[in-house]
């Protein structure tokens, strides 16, 4: 059985740091890992997808690496804005197009 | 692209009552999954449907909960009767297609929020 798990569970950081979420998971049969984002009472939404076969995906100041045979994925949040603060979740999707999700990192990024 | 359509956004209802949410995938999306989220925690799957047929509900407890998705579009959850330990989002998600081969990623709706007094 698929296991995610997310390190830390919270994070709080001053304003323009730059910082790395992990993400670990136990079954690397994977076919893509997705990271979300997530507002206080709001749903999930979307930030990078990589796909098993990529090393890293870059859209603005975020940066997702996969290392798959070692069952572990990192976001990289360059230059923190108070507007980063979130819930960030990481997610992979097995066979049976399964996704099982971390227990998430609560970001935190004070002016 | 119009996303993934979710009502109600929040309930609040007395224990033993029943309750049923609704959700609308993206147009042409053939899975839709259901997953609840307590306080805290990652979201868990409930149940998936390909088209109007089931693939996943091995985490659906059976005795209270029910889902269908009629005509392979919409799709409803249901709730019967509710527990204190039901309060979570429900979050409704659609992707693509499912095959071995697909890596499109989920698109999520904006969930419902049920708090069960």
């Amino acid at each position: 059985k698929q296991e995610v798990t997310q390190i830390p569970a919270a994070l709080s950081v001053p304003e323009g740091e730059n910082l790395v979420l992990n993400c670990s998971f136990t079954d690397s049969a994977i076919y893509n890992l997705q990271w979300f984002r997530q507002d206080p009472g709001k749903g999930l939404t979307s930030l990078l997808l990589i796909q098993s076969s990529q090393r890293e995906q870059t859209s603005g100041r975020l940066n997702a690496s996969l290392d798959k045979s070692s069952g572990r994925s990192t976001l990289y949040i360059a230059a923190s804005q108070p507007g980063d603060s979130a819930t960030y979740l990481c997610a992979v999707r097995t066979a049976g197009n399964m996704l099982t999700f971390g227990g998430g990192t609560r970001l935190m990024v004070k002016p | 692209e119009a996303g993934v359509a979710q009502s109600p956004r929040y309930k609040i209802i007395e224990k033993r009552q029943s309750v049923a949410f609704w959700c609308n995938p993206i147009s042409g999306h053939a899975t839709l999954y259901w997953y609840q989220q307590i306080l805290g925690q990652g979201p868990k799957l409930l149940i998936q449907f390909q088209n109007n047929g089931v693939v996943d509900d091995s985490q659906l407890p059976k005795d209270r909960f029910s889902a269908e998705r009629l005509k392979g579009v919409d799709s409803t959850l249901k709730i019967q009767p509710a527990k204190l330990e039901d309060s979570a989002v429900y979050l409704c998600a659609s992707s693509f297609r499912l095959s071995k081969g697909d890596n499109y990623g989920y698109t999520f709706g904006s969930g419902t929020r049920l708090t069960v007094v």
